[in-house]
């Protein structure tokens, strides 16, 4: 079974700056996705970056950007230029792709993004 | 992308009660999912609704707690059923789109507290 692993369960940033959140995985399989999603005090679970295991170069979303390194098995999520809106609870989630994978998704426990004006 | 309304957004309700939480999807999905967040942890699936038949639940999750209904292509509900303290979490839906790795949406979840 796969498992997904964010060793920060809490992380600050000065707003404007710059802020980088970790994730390891660990899975068996060749290929499978990769995605961050964001949930803030509204409960809302958005989608902010995902990454196909297959594709070399990293995703990137505008002030979001990750360092896909496939044979350590780890996904960080880096936010430039942070803002007040950034803060919220992020998890790093993993999905099976392909023929009798299953399409749920494996989620970390979360890293908790305060901002600081 | 897809807009999943869930109902209700919380709830506050005596054990031993149930609970049936609605989720309408904005078009047609192939795939509906049930989520538990416990309080200030991760999500855990409690089980994938397919349309026309029966739900496929997670390990630790069992019908009769949690029965699912799936009628159509946009919609599904989720049951709490016999409700205890220890039921409190947010209930999340989420529905995924056919072909290639579209990404799955979420609804708002339902807050239910279980006093």
């Amino acid at each position: 079974a796969q498992t997904v692993t964010q060793s920060q369960p809490e992380m600050s940033v000065q707003e404007a700056e710059t802020v980088t959140l970790s994730c390891t995985y660990d899975t068996s399989e060749s290929d499978y996705y990769l995605f961050w999603y964001k949930q803030p005090p509204s409960r809302q679970m958005i989608l902010v970056i995902r990454q196909e295991a297959y594709k070399q170069q990293n995703a990137t979303e505008n002030r979001f950007s990750v360092n896909f390194q496939k044979a350590a098995k780890s996904f960080s999520l880096k936010i430039s230029d942070s803002q007040l809106g950034d803060a919220a609870m992020y998890f790093c989630a993993y999905r099976s792709i392909g023929q009798g994978g299953s399409e749920k998704l494996v989620f970390g426990k979360g890293t908790k993004l305060t901002v600081n004006p | 992308s897809a807009v999943i309304s869930q109902k209700p957004s919380r709830d506050i309700c005596q054990r031993g009660t149930s609970l049936t939480i609605q989720c309408q999807v904005d078009s047609q999905v192939t795939m509906m999912f049930w989520y538990r967040q416990q309080p200030g942890q991760s999500l855990t699936l409690i089980a994938t609704a397919n349309q026309g038949s029966e739900a496929t639940y997670e390990s630790g999750f069992v019908i009769d707690k949690f029965p699912i209904s799936r009628p159509n292509l946009t919609f599904s509900t989720l049951t709490v059923s016999n409700m205890s303290p220890e039921d409190s979490s947010i209930y999340l839906c989420s529905a995924k789109g056919t072909g290639g790795w579209t990404e799955a949406f979420f609804g708002q979840g339902t807050r239910l507290t279980v006093v």
